[in-house]
């Protein structure tokens, strides 16, 4: 299957500061990212849909002044988590489809963020 | 919007039994099934997928059924290891949505030696 990289796979930060996440198809061109938030022994929950060229589609109660995403190219999408809390600790992993539409969704191996 | 339920939430089986999670979906125009495994501290894994149009997938000791009348679909797995303890997740999509995935609350799967 496709490969789809997220880095760091951890990261401490301090609070106030803000922090960036980044996800890569390896080997195809992505045309649609999702970015999710976990928390420990819980399910994904969809923050935001990712388009290459256009805004991000933010799913409800999602900041997005908060949580701003950019896909810039067709095998990019960062994730900047601003002004970050500890409340804003968690499990953060990035997807990606072959194309818009395309049902099937490669997953990142995640980025677990601690804000202290 | 949709909706996934997924039962049970913990499944304990001994090696070489099997073992079985189900999950049903609101959304009739779903026509989009996977199921993940996730290993602690990583991201989720597609181990077999089903579309709306199949009724019955298998891939070596795992098989998915799919119900679309009933709306619920099952994920089967055979003579089960060790390692095949993890958290499994069924999702659901359908094309209203583009395709975003609605995840079931996930089943700790542990498998004991």
């Amino acid at each position: 299957g496709a490969v789809v990289s997220q880095h760091p796979s951890w990261v401490i930060c301090k609070s106030g500061t803000s922090v960036k996440i980044e996800c890569r198809s390896l080997d195809f061109q992505a045309t649609t990212m999702f970015w999710y938030r976990q928390f420990p022994k819980q399910s994904l929950m969809l923050m935001a849909t990712s388009n290459e060229g256009s805004k991000a589609t933010y799913e409800q109660g999602v900041e997005k002044d908060k949580f701003l995403i950019n896909h810039a190219s067709l095998t990019l999408s960062t994730l900047t988590v601003t002004s970050a809390h500890p409340e804003d600790s968690s499990f953060y992993i990035c997807s990606a489809t072959l194309s818009r539409g395309h049902t099937e969704a490669f997953f990142g191996q995640g980025t677990r963020l601690t804000v202290v | 919007g949709e909706n996934v339920e997924q039962h049970p939430s913990t499944l304990s089986v001994q090696e070489g039994d099997s073992a079985v999670i189900k999950c049903t979906y609101s959304d009739s125009a779903s026509n989009y099934f996977p199921w993940y495994k996730q290993e602690l501290g990583k991201g989720p894994q597609l181990i077999i997928d089903i579309r709306s149009n199949v009724g019955e997938k298998k891939d070596q000791r795992i098989a998915v059924t799919l119900n679309k009348t009933a709306k619920h679909f099952s994920l089967h797995i055979t003579e089960t290891q060790p390692e095949d303890s993890a958290v499994y997740f069924c999702a659901a999509s359908t094309p209203k949505s583009n395709y975003k995935l609605t995840f079931g609350k996930g089943t700790l799967l542990t498998v004991n030696p």
